[in-house]
């Protein structure tokens, strides 16, 4: 069973640079695509974007440019800068793997993180 | 962005009811369609794909159906553990986006 573990800072101020880490374990990050969803609290589900073991992304626009998701499969790891964040970018945030364990994306998650609350203030 | 929609947004149902959960896409997705259970405090947890098709050990008293733009979730006799907030997904283009939810509590 793969085991996906976020880690991060649970507090960023206003307009600094959110940063989280998924590590893998029991498996590998090969061959899959790697994502980042978010969840405000009380609120739904909001997918950020994703990367491939190799390295290709995908984010989506209502981030407009803020998100960088990078690997390292060196370490089994990808991890997501969100830059200029505000009070809006308060939220637990998932790391997930899609389902397709070919060169395709799927587009839907069959494995999560426990999720990590971040909350920005100041 | 594909815009997804859901009925409803919440709902009382007894242990053994039998329970439907609508989702409609702005566009049609063909079957690039998923759901979700998320219970409080707990990641979501992949039901079913591609519509229809129940991902790993999930019961057979969940079922999903339709195709284009309009979806059903049912569950077939709820169960004490089915008490949750259920999210349809469209997967058929990026950015992926999620329905607002369906939450189902005790009646």
């Amino acid at each position: 069973q793969v085991l996906l573990q976020p880690s991060g800072p649970g507090l960023v101020k206003p307009s600094e640079t959110l940063s989280l880490t998924c590590t893998v374990s029991g498996g590998s990050l090969s061959n899959y695509y790697w994502s980042w969803i978010r969840q405000p609290p009380g609120k739904g589900l909001e997918w950020i974007g994703y990367i491939y073991f190799r390295g290709h992304t995908d984010y989506s626009p209502s981030l407009k440019g803020r998100a960088t998701i990078s690997v390292d499969t060196s370490k089994n790891q990808f991890s997501l800068n969100l830059n200029s964040v505000t009070a809006a970018d308060t939220a637990v945030y998932y790391c997930a793997r899609d389902r397709s364990g070919n060169y395709y994306v799927s587009g839907s998650f069959d494995n999560w993180g426990e999720g990590i609350l971040v909350t920005v203030s100041s | 962005d594909i815009q997804m929609t859901q009925s409803p947004s919440s709902l009382s149902a007894s242990l053994g009811d039998r329970v439907t959960i609508t989702c409609r896409a702005s566009q049609s997705i063909d079957n690039y369609l998923n759901w979700y259970q998320q219970k409080p405090g707990k990641a979501p947890n992949l039901l079913i794909y591609a519509a229809s098709v129940l991902q790993g050990a999930v019961p057979s008293r969940f079922s999903g159906s339709g195709s284009g733009a309009d979806f059903t979730l049912t569950i077939s006799s709820l169960q004490p553990e089915d008490f949750a907030t259920y999210y349809c997904q469209q997967s058929y283009d990026s950015p992926f986006t999620f329905g607002p939810g369906t939450k189902v509590d005790i009646k």
